[in-house]
C-alpha cells in the first residue's frame, strides 16, 4: 500500500515552454503533498507543501509564479514549470502523507527528470 | 527549529563487512525519523522509520537504526554489506506541522 506515482517519468522540452508534472497517491488519500527538487549529487530541496483545496506554501526562494502547484483532490497534485529555462532542468520528486496514521511518514514518487533545451 | 546532520558524505566498505551511516538531529518537537535509500536516477525508498515506539527499529534489507535521544542520533547499520546496498542514503526528520528536513546524504560504496 501507500504508492505514489508521478507522470511523466522523463520529459524534454524547449526553453520557454511549460511542463506539467502529475503526482498521484494510488491507494490512499493524501492530506498533504510535497514537491522537492534534487540537483545532481545533492540532497532534496523542499519547494512547496500543498494541502488539498488550499494554496500551496512555498519555501523561501522558490518562485510561486514559476512553479505552479495545484492540489485539486486528495489523490492528485500537479506541478507546472512555466516558461521553463535550462536552469530548471532537474529531478523533481513529489511525496504524500496520509490522513492516518499521523506519523509524518512521506511516501515518495519515483521522480520526474526534466531537461530543458 | 530542526536540523539533520549526516556526518559522512561518502562511506566505503568491503562486501560482507558492517555498515555504519551516521545521522544526528535536532528538533524542538518529538521528532519522527526516517532513513531513505536512493539508487541512481531512481526515487526514494523507505528503509525504516522511528515514530516514538521502540527505539531500535528494524527495516528492510537487513538495515536497522537505533534512536538515542541522549545523543540525538539515529545511526543506520547493517551487519554485512551487499553489493546491491551501494546507493545514496538520506536521514530525514519531521517535526511539528509536518516540517521535513533532509540530511545532505551519504553515498555508500561497496567494494567487492
Amino acid at each position: 500500500g501507500a504508492v505514489v506515482s508521478q507522470h511523466p517519468s522523463r520529459v524534454i522540452c524547449k526553453s520557454g515552454t511549460s511542463v506539467k508534472i502529475e503526482c498521484r497517491s494510488l491507494d490512499f488519500q493524501a492530506t498533504t503533498m510535497f514537491w522537492y527538487r534534487q540537483f545532481p549529487k545533492k540532497s532534496l530541496m523542499l519547494m512547496a507543501t500543498s494541502n488539498e483545496g488550499s494554496k500551496a506554501t512555498y519555501e523561501q526562494g522558490v518562485e510561486k509564479d514559476k512553479f505552479l502547484i495545484n492540489h485539486a483532490s486528495l489523490t492528485l497534485s500537479t506541478l507546472t514549470v512555466t516558461s521553463a529555462h535550462p536552469e530548471d532542468s532537474s529531478f523533481y520528486i513529489c511525496s504524500a502523507s496520509q490522513r492516518e496514521p499521523r506519523d509524518n511518514e512521506q511516501f515518495f514518487g519515483p521522480g520526474t527528470r526534466l531537461t530543458v533545451l | 527549529a530542526q536540523s539533520v546532520t549526516q556526518l559522512d558524505s561518502h562511506v566505503s566498505v568491503s562486501e560482507g563487512t558492517p555498515v555504519l551511516l551516521r545521522c544526528n538531529y535536532s528538533s524542538s518537537y518529538s521528532p519522527s525519523l526516517f532513513w531513505y535509500v536512493q539508487h541512481p536516477n531512481k526515487g526514494l525508498q523507505l528503509l525504516l522509520k522511528y515514530t516514538s515506539a521502540a527505539t531500535l527499529v528494524k527495516g528492510i534489507n537487513g538495515f536497522e537504526a537505533e534512536f538515542k535521544k541522549s545523543e540525538t542520533s539515529f545511526h543506520l547499520t547493517k551487519p554485512s554489506a551487499h553489493m546491491s546496498d551501494a546507493a545514496e542514503y538520506f536521514c530525514v526528520v519531521t517535526g511539528g506541522y509536518q516540517k521535513v528536513t533532509f540530511g545532505t546524504g551519504t553515498k555508500l560504496q561497496v567494494i567487492p
